[in-house]
């Protein structure tokens, strides 16, 4: 079965840009989680949907939203780029979140200059 | 609040060797811990996911075992090849607000030497 799909790979955008990154999780799957990976601060939450709601959200600034479509898939946008934005960004996709394992996508690479 | 600690933080051993990685955490009341590989500028691999009611998961070479009561995980790599060069990370859910967030540990980064 087809995996988790991130769009794009890489992405270079300047300070103050905003930006879009895409996740279509496994088919069935309907919960998708966001992690945020830089070499300082390592794996850290951003958000969770479930069924088109956010459940959970970690300790982000605002700018950082998502959203999840009636189809699973789901987006992620950070307006106002700051340098430190600059990182990994992965996407997980379970089946509801917690007992049954997470699977990720290959991630997109997000450059601020 | 969920810890995840990963010992060592890097290791380099010969082709052939057999190792152990190991990971602990602080709250035992966890649903499961999964076992992730991450090659460089790579997203995660799952190598083996482990339920609280088990104590072992086996696939190939590879074997996690479980002990919940003393927070730990190991993770045994058997005669190890220079394609297991990856950086391992070990996660467990933690509940929060109705939902789940994966805590992960820092990754050990293992360089398999030809």
């Amino acid at each position: 079965k087809a995996g988790v799909t991130q769009t794009p790979r890489y992405l270079i955008k300047t300070r103050g840009q905003q930006v879009t990154l895409s996740c279509s999780p496994i088919s069935g799957h309907r919960s998708v989680s966001w992690y945020q990976q830089t070499p300082g601060q390592g794996l850290q939450f951003l958000f969770e949907y479930f069924s088109e709601t956010q459940r959970n959200k970690g300790n982000f600034p605002g700018r950082f939203s998502g959203r999840q479509f009636s189809n699973s898939r789901s987006e992620m946008n950070v307006s106002t780029l700051e340098l430190g934005d600059s990182a990994l960004y992965l996407c997980a996709s379970s089946w509801s979140g917690g007992a049954g394992g997470y699977t990720f996508g290959s991630g997109t690479r997000l450059t601020v200059v | 609040k969920q810890e995840v600690t990963q010992i060592p933080a890097a290791l380099s051993v010969p082709e052939g060797e057999n190792l152990v990685l190991n990971c602990s955490f602080t709250d035992s009341a966890i649903y499961n811990l999964q076992w992730f590989r991450q090659d460089p500028g790579k997203g995660l691999t799952s190598l083996l996911l482990i339920q609280s009611s088990q104590r072992e998961q086996t696939s190939g070479r590879l074997n996690a075992s479980l002990d919940k009561s003393s927070g730990r995980s190991t993770l045994y790599i058997a005669a190890s090849q220079p394609g297991d060069s990856a950086t391992y990370l070990c996660a467990v859910p933690f509940s929060g607000a109705g939902s789940y967030q994966l805590t992960f540990g820092k990754g050990t980064k293992l360089s398999v030497i030809p």
